[in-house]
C-alpha cells in the first residue's frame, strides 16, 4: 500500500530534550516536506527536500533540522524543543511537479512541557 | 505575498443541504489550486485540484472552479452527508513552476443527520 508513515504518533517531552520524528514513504517520491498545524494558522511549511541531500527552509524553520540521506526517509529533528513547538506535525511527499498531489502522513502530536 | 483566505468555520449543515466553502487567493503568478480534506485523527487527503483558469476539479460530488477574474476557488457540493464532516483546506502552489503549497487556515464542516 502506498503510504507515508510517521513515528511516533504521539509524544510528550520536556524542554531541551532532543527528539526525532521519523518520516518514511514507499512511493519513490523525490519531494518531501514537513508541516506544522496550529489552530487558526492552518498548515505552515517547516522544511522541504527536492531530492536526496537537497533540503531547504520553509516558512517556519527556526528550532528544527532535517536530513535527507535516503530517498524514502526525511526525519525531523528538534535539538532543544521548547513549549512553542507543541503542535501537530505532518510529513508529506509527492512526485516533482506543481500539479502533483502531496500525500500526507497521519500526523505526530507533540507536546513539549 | 502568496496567501489563501478561507471562510471561518465551523459550517454547520443538515444532511442533504447545499455546501459552499469560499476560498480566495492572492493573484501572483499562475498557481495550481487544491482542496484537501482532513478527517478526524487523520492526515490530509487531496479532494480535487485545478491547474489553470476555468478548470473545474471534481471528486466525490464536490466541485470547484478556478476563477482567475475573481481569484477564487470555492468548494461546492449539492447534497452533503454526515460522512463529509471534516476540515477542508484550500491551497495554492507558491508560484508557477514551484512545488511548495500555501494553505488556508481550514474550514470545519459539521453535518448533522
Amino acid at each position: 500500500e502506498a503510504q507515508v508513515t510517521q513515528n511516533p504518533r504521539y509524544l510528550i517531552t520536556v524542554t531541551g530534550k532532543k527528539l526525532t520524528v521519523t518520516c518514511s514513504q514507499n512511493m519513490n517520491h523525490e519531494y518531501m516536506s514537513w508541516y506544522r498545524q496550529d489552530p487558526g494558522l492552518g498548515l505552515r511549511q517547516i522544511y522541504y527536500s527536492m531530492n536526496v541531500e537537497v533540503t531547504d527552509k520553509g516558512d517556519v524553520p527556526e528550532g528544527y533540522k532535517v536530513s535527507r540521506k535516503e530517498k524514502r526517509n526525511f526525519p525531523l529533528i528538534l535539538e532543544s524543543p521548547s513549549p512553542n513547538q507543541t503542535s501537530l506535525y505532518f510529513c508529506a511527499s509527492s512526485e516533482t511537479g506543481t500539479s502533483n498531489e502531496q500525500f500526507f502522513g497521519p500526523g505526530t502530536r507533540l507536546t513539549v512541557l | 505575498g502568496d496567501s489563501v483566505t478561507q471562510m471561518e468555520g465551523p459550517v454547520t449543515l443538515s444532511e442533504e443541504a447545499f455546501l459552499t466553502i469560499n476560498c480566495t487567493y492572492t493573484a501572483t503568478g499562475y498557481p495550481s489550486l487544491f482542496w484537501y480534506v482532513q478527517y478526524p485523527g487523520e492526515g490530509l487527503q487531496l479532494l480535487l485540484k485545478a491547474t489553470k483558469a476555468d478548470d473545474k476539479g471534481s471528486n466525490k460530488g464536490f466541485e470547484a472552479t478556478y476563477r482567475k477574474e475573481t481569484t477564487s476557488f470555492h468548494l461546492e457540493k449539492g447534497s452533503v452527508q454526515v460522512s463529509d464532516s471534516a476540515v477542508y483546506f484550500c491551497a495554492r502552489t507558491k508560484r508557477a513552476g514551484f512545488q511548495k503549497l500555501v494553505f488556508g487556515t481550514g474550514t470545519r464542516l459539521l453535518v448533522s443527520p
